[in-house]
């Protein structure tokens, strides 16, 4: 069964202090891997897309990287704009691009 | 606008009654999708379309639900006889195609309250 998890579910940061948040998946023939950004009340805003092992994306204080079972958002001396829940999403097997999404990582960073 | 619109952004209702959700999706984006946000829980997929070809339903919980879409333009999600576990943020997507290397971009949702 396609299954995507994240942990931990809640994380607190002090500003400046780097971490990292994880998304285990389990499905046929990765398409991709995408993460997403979600304030309170409002939609998943679209961070990047994995598609192989080894790869890596950077964008500002995150960079997220790849395995064959997993991914990581790193998030590198956060600031208090960082708080947010973080979504990483994977394609079910054989479905175009209906997603499976875990249940996120809320993170809090405080000054 | 440039962005995914939904509307309402919030709907109350009574329990019993029926309610419809309209998206509009970004122009050019062939494909869109419906998903369930229930509260504290990940999103659950329920229906996408693409261009004109037969819509994917195979995420709705139950009868209740349908929805529709004009060509590649604003879609609705109807639910009939509501219930209070409907409760929740439905949320639209659209990307340019269904392709599943297309990141699906997001509108803000409508919440939903059952009473």
């Amino acid at each position: 069964e396609d299954q995507v998890t994240q942990s931990p579910e809640a994380l607190r940061l002090q500003e400046g202090e780097s971490s990292s948040l994880n998304c285990s998946y389990t499905v046929s023939g990765l398409r991709g891997l995408f993460w997403y950004r979600q304030d309170p009340g409002k939609g998943p805003e679209f961070l990047f897309t994995l598609y192989s092992a080894g790869e890596e994306k950077e964008k500002e204080r995150l960079k997220a990287t790849l395995t064959k079972k997993e991914s990581f958002l790193h998030i590198t001396a956060p600031k208090p704009e960082d708080s947010a829940t973080y979504l990483c999403a994977v394609p079910i097997s054989g479905g175009y691009n209906k997603l499976i999404f875990g249940a996120g990582t809320r993170l809090a960073v405080h000054p | 606008g440039a962005g995914v619109s939904q509307s309402p952004s919030n709907k109350v209702t009574e329990k019993g009654k029926d309610v419809e959700l309209r998206c509009d999706p970004i122009s050019g984006h062939t494909a869109l999708y419906w998903y369930r946000q229930r509260l504290g829980q990940g999103l659950e997929f329920l229906i996408y379309f693409q261009g004109n070809s037969a819509p994917d339903k195979s995420g709705l919980p139950s009868d209740r639900f349908s929805a529709e879409r004009t060509g590649e333009s604003v879609s609705t999600l109807t639910i009939q006889r509501t219930q209070q576990e409907d409760s929740a943020v439905y949320l639209c997507a659209s990307s340019v195609s269904i392709l599943s290397n297309q990141p699906q971009h997001f509108g803000d949702g409508t919440r939903l309250s059952i009473l």
